[in-house]
């Protein structure tokens, strides 16, 4: 079974670019989150899809950022304009039943984003 | 806003050494815990997990962590590590019922010695 993937893996770009995140779920995984990670900082939390709709977007730092998840298999998520301070690791996870079930999360390998 | 805090950002043991994380959550409430590892070059993975019960709770490749209540605490144990060990450690928390997220910690790099 092939897990959360997460494309690109690298993306290396400057200051006012645009650049697009893509993640593939766990095929049937309802359950769609995307994190963020700063260097040396925790893993923070930006949102949560359940299927298409998006449960809790919280966590997202501002109004450059937008995620769509249509049809509710892969996800979006576009960054425009990109700052410096948007640098870091995006990380995708999905799961079935959410964190009322298993409680486990299936995380990609993460989206590295340098912004120059 | 609930918070996780671990002690150690950066532990450096020798092989068949003891291994305890440090991990405080600030949440009163009912909580799910867990830790996650990713190793070099891998994804996050799960450890083990809290939900309700036992509250010493017994993970994979030997893992395993005490949920104290009265402490706010979730450390993570192993009392003999490896070398294949080495990788960075995520304690994490859910509040309950309350919403489907999980908020991590800082992490902490564990890094053995062959």
């Amino acid at each position: 079974e092939a897990g959360v993937t997460q494309f690109p893996s690298h993306s290396v770009i400057e200051k006012g670019q645009t650049v697009t995140l893509r993640c593939d779920p766990i095929s049937g995984h309802d359950n769609l989150y995307w994190y963020r990670r700063v260097m040396g900082k925790e893993i923070k939390f930006l949102l949560h899809f359940v299927k298409e709709s998006k449960q809790d977007e919280s966590g997202m730092p501002n109004n450059r950022f937008l995620a769509e998840r249509t049809g509710g298999t892969y996800s979006t998520l576009k960054v425009q304009p990109a700052e410096l301070e948007d640098s870091g690791v995006y990380f995708c996870a999905s799961s079935q039943w959410g964190l009322a079930g298993t409680g486990e999360l299936f995380f990609g390998e993460g989206s590295r984003l340098t912004v120059l | 806003a609930q918070s996780v805090s671990q002690h150690n950002h950066h532990v450096i043991l020798s092989e068949a050494a003891s291994l305890e994380l440090g991990c405080n959550y600030s949440y009163g409430g009912t909580v799910n815990l867990f830790w996650y590892v990713q190793y070099p070059g891998q994804h996050l993975q799960l450890l083990l997990k809290y939900f309700s019960g036992d509250p010493l709770v017994k993970g994979i490749k030997g893992f395993e962590a005490e949920f104290i209540k009265s402490k706010f605490s979730f450390n993570l144990r192993k009392p003999s590590v490896q070398w294949s060990d080495t990788a960075e450690y995520f304690c994490a928390v859910n509040q309950g019922n309350r919403d489907d997220k999980i908020i991590f910690g800082k992490g902490t790099r564990l890094h053995i010695l062959p």
